[in-house]
This record gives structure tokens, C-alpha cells and sequence, in this order.
């Protein structure tokens, strides 16, 4: 099946810094969602990209689609201690015509040093 | 986006038996969904709920070991039968409200299970 090399699997970060994780394919996607999860909590969508270079914000979040449609990335500014959690990626497969599979990435677990 | 909500929250059952878990969406959607997610790892598709007619498995996962009902819009269960160490995981819910490319998917809170 479709896999999505998502990275880095971690990262260890002080208050203040800008995080970047991004994730791969080496096929066509035609949409990108990118999630957090809290421990103990289901994944919480952050933001959701549709088309190639897209360029999408949500607050200190941003992320865009490549343009290759077969990577994308997710920026945090001025990270806080809350920013801490796992952050996975998800993609629908360029050949998938019906329904709304998704393929997720391995996620990045994201810790923030006060 | 839809609140999705599942009982239980979490469980420890004794191997050999089964659970029920429910998925309640709050709003009619088009599509469900069911995920395991073991521990430390991402999330892999189980299944997708089909209103009214047989889920749709994916490949490792069968309707034997992991029935799943959807009477109607909003409602959807997932049973783990005759459960093992193995099948301890949390199990997620999702929905999305649109069938194909614009269908964000958005999850429920998980059910963690524990098999002794």
C-alpha cells in the first residue's frame, strides 16, 4: 500500500524556536492533512491542503502542499509548551477516485522546553 | 467539523472475549471510518462503515474478527472478538461529512483497550 515517510520522528525544541516536519511520498497525493494528537486524545485537525503549492496558515501553523504533489510540509512559529504532541501527516493517494481513505505518516513526536 | 464521541474511553478485558465499542457523530455524515492505533504508532485503517450494507475491510482485517455495524448516519460500532494481548491498541473512530477529495476527516476521543 501507499506509505508517507514523515520527519524527523522527533524533535526536542526551547519555547521560542520554529519547528518544521515534513512528509514524503514517493507517489502522487491529492490531498494533505496534517494533525495533532495529545496523549490520551484522538488526532485534531490542523489544516487541510488540495491543491499543488498551496500555501495554507492556521494561526502560527502553517503548511503547504508541494509541488510535486508528492510531499508537504507543516511549520510552527514561536513555539509554546501546548505545541507539545504528535504531529502526523495524512494523505488520499492520486488514484483513489471515490470514498476518503487516507494514508498516515509515522508521525513526529514534538517536545518543547520551557 | 463534526464531535464524535465513543464508548467506552477505555477497557481491560480478559483474552478470549469481545467488546463493543460505540461511535456517536453529532451530525449525519457520509462516511465512518474505524482505525487501531498500537501503542507508540500511527494509525492504520481497519475498515470503513457503510451504511446499511457490509464494511468495507482492508487488507489484514476481517469481518470475522472485526464486525462493524452502521444502522444509520450518525451511529456506527466496531466489535474486537475473541480478543488477544496482540489486540490491545486504542481504537479510533472518524468521520467525514463528504464522500472523495474535500472529506476532512475528524476522530473521536479513541477507546484504549487493554487484553490480559
Amino acid at each position: 500500500g501507499q506509505q508517507l515517510n514523515q520527519s524527523p520522528q522527533s524533535m526536542f525544541i526551547q519555547e521560542g524556536e520554529d519547528v518544521s516536519m515534513n512528509c514524503t511520498s514517493s507517489s502522487i497525493f491529492n490531498t494533505w492533512l496534517w494533525y495533532k494528537q495529545d496523549p490520551g486524545e484522538g488526532p485534531v485537525l490542523l489544516i487541510a491542503l488540495y491543491k499543488a503549492g498551496e500555501l495554507t496558515s492556521n494561526g502560527r501553523l502553517t503548511a503547504q502542499f508541494g509541488i510535486t504533489r508528492k510531499d508537504s510540509f507543516l511549520n510552527i512559529s514561536a513555539s509554546i509548551p501546548s505545541d507539545v504532541g504528535i504531529y502526523f501527516c495524512a494523505g488520499r493517494p492520486g488514484e483513489e477516485t471515490s470514498g476518503s481513505r487516507l494514508t498516515f505518516g509515522e508521525g513526529t513526536q514534538l517536545t518543547v522546553n520551557p | 467539523s463534526a464531535v464524535i464521541s465513543q464508548k467506552p474511553s477505555r477497557d481491560i478485558c480478559q483474552r478470549g472475549t469481545s467488546l463493543t465499542i460505540q461511535c456517536q457523530v453529532d451530525s449525519q455524515v457520509t462516511m465512518m471510518f474505524w482505525y487501531r492505533q498500537q501503542p507508540g504508532q500511527s494509525l492504520t485503517l481497519i475498515a470503513t462503515a457503510n451504511q446499511g450494507s457490509e464494511a468495507t475491510y482492508e487488507s489484514g482485517f476481517v469481518i470475522d474478527k472485526f464486525p462493524i455495524s452502521r444502522p444509520n448516519l450518525t451511529f456506527s460500532t466496531l466489535t474486537v472478538s475473541n480478543m488477544s494481548p496482540e489486540d490491545s491498541s486504542i481504537y479510533l473512530c472518524s468521520s467525514a461529512r463528504l464522500a472523495g477529495l474535500q472529506g476532512e476527516q475528524f476522530f473521536g476521543p479513541g477507546t484504549r483497550l487493554t487484553v490480559l
